[in-house]
């Protein structure tokens, strides 16, 4: 209940595609979902994050799609860039309690080939 | 940008020693965390610290893990008797408040032989 399910593992996308991650949790308790870049030797750094009352967040490039009743959520990379290539952690988090910690997916490495 | 600061980068033990993993969170946040990280595998939530005490465990920190606060700046992570399963990245995090951007340091590289 406490896992959250990312796909695809990896993804390989043209420089100037759309890049899309999808991720699925079960505990309806979370209620603040980040996105994480990492890049190899570096910690994870947090890209953008939504609440679940809202259906869509978007940051640029970067834009998170929320579906509460199916309990997915997705990050979709506009105009993607070989500087995106990077693994991309999806999470799960409670605010609301004084002990917050990110439950993350497994995780997607994208390839971005120009 | 702050960031949160950890030493060492790598650290390589022989099983069964003692590892005391370091970290300077940044220097107004209430929030202190570790995580690990397998190789290729997802990261996991080891332990939340605030208020000098531990406010939650994961299955992973058992008796062999202990975290520590020494002073106003250090956060520490001590592994008593290290396993070959504890070969691992380490990260550091830190919020300033329960709503706040977790930042992560760049890890430690545990590797126990």
């Amino acid at each position: 209940q406490q896992q959250v399910k990312q796909s695809p593992q990896s993804l390989i996308v043209q420089k100037g595609g759309i890049s899309i991650i999808n991720c699925a949790y079960e505990n309806t308790a979370f209620d603040y979902f980040p996105w994480y870049q990492q890049f190899p030797g570096k910690g994870p750094a947090l890209l953008i994050a939504i609440r679940p009352d809202v259906s869509e967040k978007k940051e640029g490039r970067f834009t998170i799609s929320f579906n509460k009743s199916a309990k997915q959520f997705s990050l979709h990379i506009m105009d993607s860039q070989p500087g995106d290539s990077a693994t991309y952690f999806c999470a799960a988090s409670y605010l609301r309690t004084s002990y917050d910690k990110v439950i993350f997916g497994p995780g997607t490495s994208l390839s971005v080939i120009p | 940008e702050p960031e949160v600061t950890q030493t060492p980068s790598h650290q390589v033990t022989q099983m069964g020693q003692e590892v005391i993993l370091r970290c300077v969170p940044i220097s107004n946040h209430l929030y202190f965390y570790w995580y690990r990280q397998i190789l290729g595998q997802k990261v996991e939530f080891l332990v939340s610290f605030y208020n000098n005490e531990i406010s939650e465990k994961s299955e992973i920190f058992d008796d062999q893990f202990s975290v520590e606060r020494p002073d106003g700046s250090n956060f520490t992570l001590k592994i008593r008797s290290t396993k070959l399963e504890d070969s691992a990245m380490y990260f550091c995090a830190s919020r300033r408040g329960i709503s706040e951007k977790l930042f992560f340091g760049s890890g430690t590289q545990l590797s126990v032989l």
